[in-house]
C-alpha cells in the first residue's frame, strides 16, 4: 500500500534560517505529490503540490522537487519568517486508488525571532 | 481550485449525541472524502462518499458510527452517531480534481465531546 514518510519534529529554527523537511513516499501507482500547511486552530492549506517526476512545486518561498529516483518530495525554504509556523503535511495521491491522499504524521515547525 | 465549505466549523457536543456535518463545494466533483484528524495527529481517511450509492468506509471505521450521505456531486454529510469524548477531532472534507491531481480541503469541523 502507499505510505509517506516525514522528518520527525518538532523543528524550531531562527527568523531567516534555511528550511528542509524531509519527506520520502512509496505508492504502487504514478501518484501526485503535496504538501500543506495547518496554521493554529486552522484547517489544512495546499502549499504546493507536483504531479509528475522532476516536477518543482512552488508557493510563498516554499518549494519542492518530485524525485522519482529517490522517491522523495522534500520541502524547502531558503529563509523562513515567524509566521511560517506551523505543523507541515506531505501527502500523495493516487490515481489509481480513486484519489484517496495518504498523509504522513506532520512536521512542527517553529520559527523564533 | 474548488471553494469548500464545512458546518459546523466548531461545536461542544454532549456524550451520547449525534452530530451531523455539511460539506458544499462550489462545483461539481467526483471524489469527495472524509477525514478525522484526532489532536496532535495526522488525518487518517473515513470513507469516500459515493454519489447516489453508499459510502466506502476504510478499516477502523463503520457505518453505523459515521453515516454519510452524498446526494449530489456538490455536497455531502457525515453523521458522527453516539459521540464519546474519544471522538473529539477536526472532521475534515475533501474532494479531488483532476482524476485526483489536486486534493483540496475544508477549513475542517472541530467538534469537542464532553
Amino acid at each position: 500500500g502507499n505510505s509517506v514518510t516525514q522528518m520527525e519534529g518538532p523543528v524550531t529554527l531562527s527568523e531567516e534560517a534555511f528550511l528542509t523537511i524531509n519527506c520520502t513516499y512509496t505508492a504502487t501507482g504514478y501518484p501526485s505529490l503535496f504538501w500543506y500547511v495547518q496554521y493554529p486552530g486552522e484547517g489544512l492549506q495546499l502549499l504546493l503540490k507536483a504531479t509528475k517526476a522532476d516536477d518543482k512545486g512552488s508557493n510563498k518561498g516554499f518549494e519542492a522537487t518530485y524525485r522519482k529516483e529517490t522517491t522523495s518530495f522534500h520541502l524547502e525554504k531558503g529563509s523562513v519568517q515567524v509566521s511560517d509556523s506551523a505543523v507541515y503535511f506531505c501527502a500523495l495521491s493516487d490515481s489509481t486508488n480513486a484519489g484517496k491522499s495518504t498523509f504522513g504524521d506532520g512536521t512542527t515547525l517553529t520559527v523564533k525571532p | 481550485s474548488a471553494v469548500i465549505s464545512q458546518k459546523p466549523s466548531r461545536d461542544i457536543c454532549q456524550r451520547g449525541t449525534s452530530l451531523t456535518i455539511q460539506c458544499q463545494v462550489d462545483s461539481q466533483v467526483t471524489m469527495m472524502f472524509w477525514y478525522r484528524q484526532q489532536p496532535g495527529q495526522s488525518l487518517t481517511l473515513i470513507a469516500t462518499a459515493n454519489q447516489g450509492s453508499e459510502a466506502t468506509y476504510e478499516s477502523g471505521f463503520v457505518i453505523d458510527k459515521f453515516p454519510i450521505s452524498r446526494p449530489n456531486l456538490t455536497f455531502s454529510t457525515l453523521t458522527v452517531s453516539n459521540m464519546s469524548p474519544e471522538d473529539s477531532s477536526i472532521y475534515l472534507c475533501s474532494v479531488g480534481q483532476d482524476s485526483g491531481n489536486t486534493i483540496y480541503f475544508g477549513e475542517g469541523s472541530w467538534l469537542t465531546v464532553v
